[in-house]
């Protein structure tokens, strides 16, 4: 069954707003979580790792200031895009670890932002 | 940098073909390697792949690590055409931290 879930997996938004995309540990308590985005017909880029407790510690170009992650509980973890643009438009999807070096993907979210 | 280099991008074959996808990579602190299926959504995994020689088999696919050549292949024999997808290979490095190489899209034809 489903390890990951996201919510929503769809989202249309008007430039400038906020968005907030949730990833929830299904069945175990998941103290790292990764949040990636992928534009179309290109690869997963890892933006963040999200660690419970603690800061999340972003990659080289992402804005962490846009791109607010919150790992408040061991089974949720919350990427808000803020102040969306068009160009912030991409498939948004969160993974965890289980087990040795296996990660699971969630379902993912479409971000469109008009 | 990390890398990871797959091939071919794309690759049309038909119904019963057997194909081979290649990975190659290049980080620090390699850990192990992964291959996944992207359809329409999300990746879903395939195989873990940590030692080097080891066949890691599920019914028609198979997968092999060469870590001294820093490499490694996906077969998939017999294909359907419920094969067709994009399969990303991904290098697991240092702390969590996976690399994806741009992905083989795979399309089956009957």
């Amino acid at each position: 069954g489903a390890v990951v879930s996201q919510h929503p997996s769809r989202v249309i938004c008007k430039s400038g707003t906020s968005v907030k995309i949730e990833c929830r540990s299904l069945d175990f308590q998941a103290t790292t979580m990764f949040w990636y985005r992928q534009f179309p017909k290109q690869s997963l880029m890892l933006m963040a790792t999200s660690n419970e407790g603690s800061k999340a510690t972003y990659e080289q170009g992402v804005e962490k200031d846009k791109f607010l992650i919150n790992h408040a509980s061991l089974t949720l973890s919350t990427l808000t895009v803020t102040s969306a643009h068009p160009e912030d438009s991409s498939f948004y999807i969160c993974s965890l670890e289980r087990g040795t070096d296996t990660q699971y993907f969630g379902p993912g979210t479409r971000l469109t932002v008009l | 940098e990390d890398k990871v280099v797959q091939s071919p991008l794309s690759l049309v074959v038909h119904e019963g073909d057997t194909v081979t996808l290649n990975c190659s990579y290049e980080v620090t602190n390699f850990r192990s390697l992964l291959w996944y299926k992207q359809e329409k959504k999300a990746p879903t995994f395939l195989f873990m792949l940590t030692s080097s020689g080891i066949e890691k088999k599920s019914g028609r696919l198979s997968s092999i690590l060469d870590k001294k050549e820093l490499f490694s292949i996906l077969n998939i024999t017999a294909t359907q055409t419920g094969d067709s997808a994009v399969y990303l290979c991904a290098a697991g490095a240092g702390s969590y931290q996976l690399t994806f190489g741009k992905g083989t899209k795979l399309s089956v034809i009957p």
